[in-house]
């Protein structure tokens, strides 16, 4: 059981806004520590999406957008595209946890 | 432009032992650390350990800890990280990604092709 809790799977339609949660505690997100977000397609490398809660690196759609509350982070996805179908990934650093990064368990986004 | 090599895939059976190396290029080595992740099948990411080029620290997920030892190498710039007394459970694809010198966590903008392990008798 992951540290950070995503749901499993979101889907939606194409043109459409979909978000991402990723559920912390204390010793992480609501500690104040940052959040990145990686997008993670079926036999290809992990792609970061977003980085430090709000921040789209280089030659990342501004579709994709970032934010952070309390304990809690979130990914939305807006004017949904087929090729935005992939496993996203939220990750964050843990106190508790001897200092250990932590990922999401995964949202697996479907593009109906 | 900063790129990660990570070694060929690897057949073992229980009990033995894996080493997975990352050599990496176009960045000053020692000015960053590495975060190893796998990825079981049909499973999500797991974050494995990081390691500081700078420094040397380390640190382990709990459930790895005892079994796996990351290391660097300076010289060649490259990383490794040795899984001990493997079990099926460990098959999965390993990815090292570059990452903070230090023990704050850096987004992993870049990442190995990954290297698949598979643990069978």
């Amino acid at each position: 059981q992951s540290v950070l809790t995503q749901p499993p799977s979101v889907s939606g339609a194409p043109g459409q806004r979909v978000t991402i949660s990723c559920t912390g505690s204390g010793s992480n997100i609501g500690a104040g520590f940052d959040v990145h977000w990686y997008q993670h397609l079926p036999g290809r490398v992990p792609k970061l999406l977003i980085s430090n809660n709000v921040n789209r690196p280089s030659g990342v759609p501004d579709r994709f957008s970032g934010s952070k509350s309390g304990t809690s982070a979130s990914l939305a996805i807006t004017g949904l595209q087929a090729e935005d179908e992939a496993d996203y990934y939220c990750q964050s650093y843990d106190s508790s946890l001897r200092g250990s990064r932590v990922f999401g368990g995964g949202t697996k986004l479907s593009v109906l | 432009q900063v790129q990660l090599v990570q070694s060929g895939a690897e057949i073992k059976t229980p009990g033995a032992s894996v080493r997975v190396s990352c050599e990496a290029s176009g960045y000053t080595f020692s000015n960053y650390g590495f975060t190893w992740v796998r990825q079981a099948p049909g499973q999500g990411l797991e974050w494995v350990g990081w390691i500081s080029a700078y420094t040397g620290d380390t640190k382990f997920a709990q459930r790895l800890q005892g079994r796996v030892t990351l290391t660097t190498d300076t010289s060649t710039g490259t990383a490794y990280m040795e899984l001990r007394s493997l079990t099926s459970d460990d098959t999965a694809v390993y990815y090292c990604a570059r990452d903070s010198p230090a023990a704050a966590v850096s987004p992993l903008e870049y990442w190995g092709q990954g290297t698949l392990v598979t643990v069978s008798s």
